[in-house]
């Protein structure tokens, strides 16, 4: 059974910096990975997707990373800025038993401070 | 831009009754789709729905729900009776290719 983590499950950081956020998956069949970013109360913008047979996706700021032999996605955001704070998801589109399931993980809460 | 919408924002019911979930997807999209989000938890796949039929369900949607398009700008989600543990945030989502998708900002259903 296909399992999506996300670490850290929240990150704090000034203003500025550069980080990277991870998401793993246990079961390297995937289609496609996607990035997305949920504000409160809102619903899911999506940021990046990154086909099983591509290794990055860029936009502006944001990389994305798919290493699916071993499991993982990083998402790289640059110069990181308070507009940045939202919980980021990864989401992985699998199919099994003849159904695509689109399997999210539990998302990491990002506070970006001035 | 264009973008998905969702009615109403928050819909509250009492157990057994039949509720609607109405969306509006990105005009010119072909794929549609369900997710929930119960609170705290992950954002769950519910359905997928193409060329007028249901295209892929997780173990999720059983006969409790169907989806439906009733004209060319509506996708909704029925929940014929309603449980306490259907409380959760529905999100509808559009896509153009059934690849990246576009998300609308959810109905809070709240069952009582």
């Amino acid at each position: 059974k296909q399992e999506v983590t996300q670490i850290p499950a929240a990150l704090s950081v000034p203003e500025g910096e550069n980080l990277v956020l991870n998401c793993s998956f246990t079961d390297s069949a995937i289609y496609n990975l996607q990035w997305f970013r949920q504000d409160p109360g809102k619903g899911l913008t999506s940021l990046l997707l990154i086909q099983s047979s591509q290794r990055e996706q860029t936009s502006g700021r944001l990389n994305a990373s798919l290493d699916k032999s071993s499991g993982r996605s990083t998402l790289y955001i640059a110069a990181s800025q308070p507009g940045d704070s939202a919980t980021y998801l990864c989401a992985v589109r699998q199919r099994t038993s003849g159904t695509y399931k689109y399997i999210f993980g539990t998302g990491t809460r990002l506070k970006v401070l001035a | 831009e264009p973008e998905v919408t969702q009615t109403p924002s928050h819909q509250v019911t009492q157990m057994g009754q039949e509720v609607i979930l109405r969306c509006v997807p990105i005009s010119n999209h072909l794929y549609f789709y369900w997710y929930r989000q119960i609170l705290g938890q992950k954002v769950e796949f519910l359905v997928s729905f193409y060329n007028n039929e249901i295209s892929e369900k997780s173990e999720i949607f059983d006969d409790q729900f169907s989806v439906e398009r009733p004209d060319g700008s509506n996708f909704t989600l029925k929940i014929r009776s309603t449980k306490l543990e259907d409380s959760a945030m529905y999100f509808c989502a559009s896509s153009p290719s059934g690849y990246e998708q576009y998300f609308g900002p959810g109905t809070r259903l709240t069952v009582t």
